[in-house]
């Protein structure tokens, strides 16, 4: 049972416009999620978080908006820059760090 | 400098073979955490240790052990047992109690 779902296999966007990406979870006892980019043969990067008890958190060029009645999140990339290719991870957690729950990925390529 | 290391990058196993990878930490973290990576799936927790000389289950424990005697250090071993071992293996570490996990850069193993 996929707890936490990334739908869009894959993502294209053009240098300098934003990026969108989605992630959805089931299991209402979630109340922290994590952003991880992931280059090719390296571990994740740990990008940006947010609380269930906020809608959105705000990092430089990387926002996470947070649906808790839809139980949907959603990072935004602006603008995308070409080293901002990557796969990107959705997860989630319970509060603590002993099980955080990840989605399948999506591939972002920023092109030219 | 402050990281996880993982080693060795590349890691070849004969069938009946077990094989330990290693994961060291200087981050002064007291959580462990071993994953898996198989391509176009997320990540899926195979051990993960709180505290020196505790360890737990995580969801594909079989055929993998680990031991945790020291803060730093989480070695995983792939017994024989498992019959399909090929993937990225992932180490992380966090503080207790923290939300955010902290990422190492892999160990590939294949099977010859």
């Amino acid at each position: 049972d996929q707890q936490v779902k990334q739908n869009s296999p894959s993502l294209s966007v053009q240098e300098g416009r934003i990026s969108i990406l989605n992630c959805d979870y089931t299991n209402s006892m979630f109340d922290y999620f994590l952003w991880y980019k992931k280059y090719p043969a390296e571990g994740p990067t740990f990008l940006i978080s947010i609380s269930s008890i906020k809608d959105k958190n705000e990092d430089g060029r990387f926002t996470v908006f947070l649906n808790k009645s839809a139980k949907h999140l959603s990072l935004h990339i602006v603008p995308s820059q070409p080293g901002d290719s990557a796969v990107y991870f959705c997860a989630a957690n319970t509060g603590t760090a002993s099980k955080l729950t990840f989605g399948t990925g999506t591939r972002l390529q920023v092109t030219l | 400098d402050g990281g996880i290391t993982q080693s060795p990058k590349y890691l070849f196993r004969k069938e009946g073979q077990n094989v330990t990878l290693s994961c060291e930490q200087n981050l002064n973290h007291d959580a462990m955490y071993w994953y898996r990576q198989d391509p176009g799936q997320g990540l899926r927790l195979i051990y993960y240790s709180q505290i020196v000389n505790d360890f737990q289950k995580g969801d594909i424990a079989e055929g993998y052990s680990v031991s945790r005697e020291k803060k730093e250090s989480f070695p995983l071993t792939v017994t024989s047992a498992q019959k399909n071992p090929t993937a990225f293996y992932l180490c992380a570490s966090s503080i207790w109690g923290g939300e955010t996990q902290y990422f190492g850069p892999g160990t590939r193993l294949l099977v010859l």
